[in-house]
């Protein structure tokens, strides 16, 4: 089945340090792949909607110069958190959909921590 | 601007016991699905419902979809301890794969 691999699982970084954060769909090709947050016990928040070899789109209230991302192929998106601030310790997961299904397929998600 | 809402938000049961969790919104949809997380885990995929009426089974888990009323439920027959953990229905309102998501729903199922 599609798989969605996300990388890495957890980072510690520190205040102001920037981290990347891979999404890759594994066997299938996706030139659309979307980015969520979700903090402690709360739900999951589309950040933005990353297009392959386009600008992405993010969503209301969401920096896109702190949010970089790139989707330099069919098969990976980059997401990077510029200068980091512990306010943005989260859980980010990536999704992409899978054309002959109807849903998007989830990855593992990365534990951001800023110290 | 789409509102997913899902109630109850937390939910404490006896093992055996039936409840209900509902899932409302705000706008139209031919895209519901349900989400289980588990701590510290993604998301695993339960149901996807395409169409008014539909209504999908697993375990002992049901789920139904009323676009006309905008509303899903997920059903939980004879909980067990396993099925502790939270649930998200979430909507696809632009078919574009693109979701909003309910608060989620806290089950702990209990002895």
């Amino acid at each position: 089945g599609a798989v969605v691999s996300q990388h890495p699982s957890r980072v510690i970084c520190k205040s102001g340090t920037s981290v990347k954060i891979e999404c890759r769909s594994l066997d299938f090709q996706a030139t659309t792949m979307f980015w969520y947050r979700q903090f402690p016990k709360q739900s999951l928040m589309l950040m933005a909607t990353s297009n392959e070899g386009s600008k992405a789109t993010y969503e209301q209230g969401v920096e896109k110069d702190k949010f970089l991302i790139n989707h330099a192929s069919l098969t990976l998106s980059t997401l990077t958190v510029t200068s980091a601030h512990p306010e943005d310790s989260s859980f980010y997961i990536c999704s992409a959909p899978f054309r002959l299904n109807t849903e998007a397929f989830f990855g593992q998600g990365t534990r951001l921590t800023v110290v | 601007e789409l509102k997913v809402e899902q109630n109850p938000l937390f939910l404490s049961m006896q093992e055996g016991k039936n409840y209900t969790i509902y899932c409302n919104y705000s706008t139209t949809s031919d895209r519901l699905y349900w989400y289980r997380q588990d701590p510290g885990k993604s998301l695993e995929s339960l149901f996807v419902l395409l169409s008014n009426g539909a209504v999908k089974q697993e375990g002992r888990l049901m789920a139904s979809l009323d676009t006309k009323a905008r509303l899903s439920t997920l059903h939980i027959t004879a909980a067990v301890h396993d099925l502790s953990a939270t649930y998200f229905c979430a909507v696809d309102p632009s078919s574009g794969y693109a979701l909003n998501f309910g608060k989620g729903t806290s089950l702990l199922v209990t002895p």
